[in-house]
């Protein structure tokens, strides 16, 4: 199975930020690598799929990258809203794995 | 507007098969390369995905549950059926469904959760 380490578990930040996540496929997976959202309490929402495609509806602040086996989330200004856990998924190969998860917290 | 949402026990007792039913609205399994996921997650944890439908002719399962799970399809009811046989302490999560659809990208389709129902926690106990 691929597994996917994010990095860090979690991070304190302020509103405003430049915030950077990252996940890092054990093996190639070329871009199938999909970003989702996830408040306390509320569903998974899909952000980002192909490590770079924006899904329709999201904040233009969010942006994904690749760097061989490394993806980026980026949040260009942190806002109040995005406080929340983030998962990165491949679909790659099956099993279609998960991240452990970031979670970004108000300083 | 899609929707999906899930319906099954609250508790389930060990041994037990534990059946969840997804409820499907604005599109159809199976056209356009959309399907129907299961995804669980136990209490403040990741997420794991469980398998896949797009017909009665095409499913996958995730590998360490495979022999324990099923999942079909009713197309007549849009409902889609997850099985999950011999349940222990370890299968206590939220469940959830969740559209899979092909998303285009220059390497080709990329599969991706895109529309996920609100979840439906089940737990196993004695």
């Amino acid at each position: 199975d691929i597994q996917l380490t994010q990095s860090p578990s979690s991070l304190s930040a302020s509103v405003g930020d430049r915030v950077t996540l990252t996940c890092r496929a054990s093996q190639s997976i070329s871009s199938f690598l999909n970003w989702y959202q996830q408040k306390p309490g509320e569903v998974p929402k899909l952000l980002i799929y192909a490590a770079s495609t924006l899904q329709g509806g999201v904040p233009s602040r969010f942006s994904g990258s690749r760097s061989g086996t490394d993806f980026t989330l980026t949040i260009s200004s942190l806002q109040p809203e995005d406080f929340a856990s983030y998962y990165c998924q491949q679909s790659y190969s099956i099993p279609y794995t998960f991240g452990q998860g970031t979670q970004v917290e108000i300083k | 507007q899609v929707t999906l949402k899930e319906s099954g026990p609250v508790l389930v007792k060990p041994t037990e098969t534990l059946t969840l039913t997804c409820f499907v609205s604005g599109f159809s399994v199976g056209n356009g390369r959309m399907g129907v996921a299961w995804i669980r997650q136990p209490p403040g944890k990741a997420l794991e995905w469980l398998a896949y439908i797009f017909s009665n002719a095409e499913k996958i399962y995730t590998t360490s549950l495979q022999d324990r799970l099923s999942i079909s399809e009713d197309t007549s009811k849009s409902q889609v059926v997850l099985s999950v046989t011999n349940v222990d302490l370890g299968d206590t999560a939220t469940y959830y469904c969740a559209r899979i659809v092909a998303g285009e990208s220059p390497m080709g389709f990329v599969y991706a959760f895109d529309v996920w129902g609100q979840g439906t926690m089940v737990t196993v106990a004695s």
